[in-house]
């Protein structure tokens, strides 16, 4: 089992709808957990972390964690165009940052 | 510009040769990790410090690989004797940590090598 799952995707969602994202890990002693937005040929750029289960709001943004089920998710309120990109989970584990691969997103205008 | 910098952004290198990447850090970020990315792949990570004391290297990493980080601010990533599965970007990120904080890690805009 990989440490953290994600589904490649492309996700095609159209614009103004809620984009969900998932991710799954297997470490139940992972504390932190991550969510990065990459643009293609560009690096990954921080958009929330979330350490406590339940909801974590950051403007169109959403974070939920579920931890006894090993489940976090990304929400995206009003999806537009310049959303379209690749969304890394990243989950702690010891003193460094998993990453998954990622799924792509395709925001439908 | 008071974010993560890395230099060179792209480098382009024979079969063989060896190639050395630097990176600046956030000022006052104790931590600094190198992570390589391939296409369709997440940033695997490498290997990283705090401060100047490199605290683990990813167990995969070949050691034709060598990372410092000598007064524990900039650091440098060598590869010798690159080899064409090396072609990756290389990301370096830094952060700051300290007693129950989160590891929030800010990464630089990459180095894109390109073996021949």
């Amino acid at each position: 089992q990989k440490e953290v799952e994600q589904n490649s995707g492309p996700l095609s969602v159209p614009e103004g709808a809620i984009a969900s994202l998932n991710c799954t890990y297997s470490d139940r002693g992972s504390q932190s957990f991550f969510w990065y937005r990459q643009y293609s040929g560009k690096s990954p750029e921080l958009i929330m972390f979330i350490y406590s289960n339940g909801d974590k709001e950051d403007g169109r943004f959403t974070a939920q964690l579920n931890k006894a089920s090993q489940y976090v998710s990304l929400l995206i309120r009003d999806s537009q165009p310049s959303d379209s990109a690749t969304y890394l989970c990243a989950v702690n584990r010891d003193d460094k940052i998993i990453f998954g691969k990622g799924t792509r997103l395709h925001i439908l205008p | 510009d008071t974010g993560v910098s890395q230099d060179p952004r792209h480098k382009i290198t024979k079969r063989g040769q060896n190639v050395t990447f630097r990176c600046d850090p956030i000022s006052e970020h104790n931590r600094l990790y190198w992570y390589r990315q391939t296409l369709g792949q997440g940033p695997e990570f490498l290997t990283y410090f705090q401060n100047e004391a490199q605290l683990e290297k990813s167990r995969l990493l070949s050691d034709r690989f060598s990372a410092e980080r000598p007064k524990g601010s900039f650091s440098t990533l060598e590869i010798q004797r690159t080899e064409q599965g090396d072609s990756a970007m290389y990301l370096c990120a830094s952060s700051f940590i300290q007693l129950l904080s989160t590891d929030t890690q800010y990464f630089g805009p990459g180095t894109r090598l390109t073996v021949l």
